[in-house]
């Protein structure tokens, strides 16, 4: 079993729609869980950081961690052609340890 | 915001012969960086941690002889791919680690694609 368990999709929307887009993982002592985007042929933005569990939100994202069910989620309202991507969850336990990622999901917003 | 450059962002060489990647923190001093390999349609794979003013670790697999790292300041880390194979054609991406009152956020370079012929 992987560490971190991710759908790699490809998942397709329509333009305006809500995505959601989910990672398990195993590892408990994960403390810190982020979203990246990566666009064809580029290294991944970072867009959402967090600690522990709990919500945060940006704009039209949210991001979700519920530590007691081992499940990261992140939240895109209104969806756009231009959030065509693909969207790696990471975490690691602590403060400059390696990151381990989910296999990354392929997001396709249809205009 | 954070950024983090690389240099090439593609390079095309000859088997045999060396290449050598450059990942700066253009905005920020980074202790850690760290090296990725990505095949196509597929996730980073974590070659190894570059630590400012020590040696790199490795992961599992990775030959520290065939990708030499230097960490040489706190903004500037190479990766070096030698005699390099048509198996070693991949896209490489580094990534800067910056300290926050959270915990540490890293931030991605832009990759470099390698193309050994």
């Amino acid at each position: 079993q992987k560490e971190v368990e991710q759908d790699p999709g490809p998942l397709s929307v329509p333009e305006g729609a809500i995505v959601s887009l989910n990672c398990t993982y195993s590892n408990s002592a994960f403390q810190y869980f982020m979203w990246y985007r990566q666009y064809s042929r580029k290294g991944p933005e970072l867009l959402m950081y967090t600690y522990s569990s709990g919500n945060k939100e940006d704009g039209r994202f949210t991001a979700q961690v519920d530590k007691s069910s081992k499940y990261i989620s992140l939240f895109i309202r209104d969806s756009q052609p231009s959030d065509s991507a693909t969207y790696l969850c990471a975490m690691s336990p602590g403060g400059g340890n390696k990151l381990v990622f989910g296999a990354g999901t392929i997001l396709r917003v249809k205009s | 915001g954070a950024v983090v450059s690389q240099h090439p962002s593609w390079v095309i060489c000859k088997s045999g012969t060396s290449v050598k990647i450059e990942c700066r923190s253009l905005d920020f001093q980074a202790t850690t960086m760290f090296w990725y390999r990505q095949f196509p349609k597929q996730s980073l794979m974590l070659m190894a941690t570059s630590n400012e003013g020590s040696k790199a670790t490795y992961e599992q697999g990775v030959e520290k002889d065939k990708f030499l790292i230097n960490h040489a300041s706190l903004t500037l880390s190479t990766l070096t791919v030698t005699s390099a194979h048509p198996e070693d054609s991949s896209f490489y991406i580094c990534s800067a680690d910056r300290a926050t009152l959270l915990g540490n956020e890293q931030f991605f370079g832009p990759g470099t694609r390698l193309t050994v012929l």
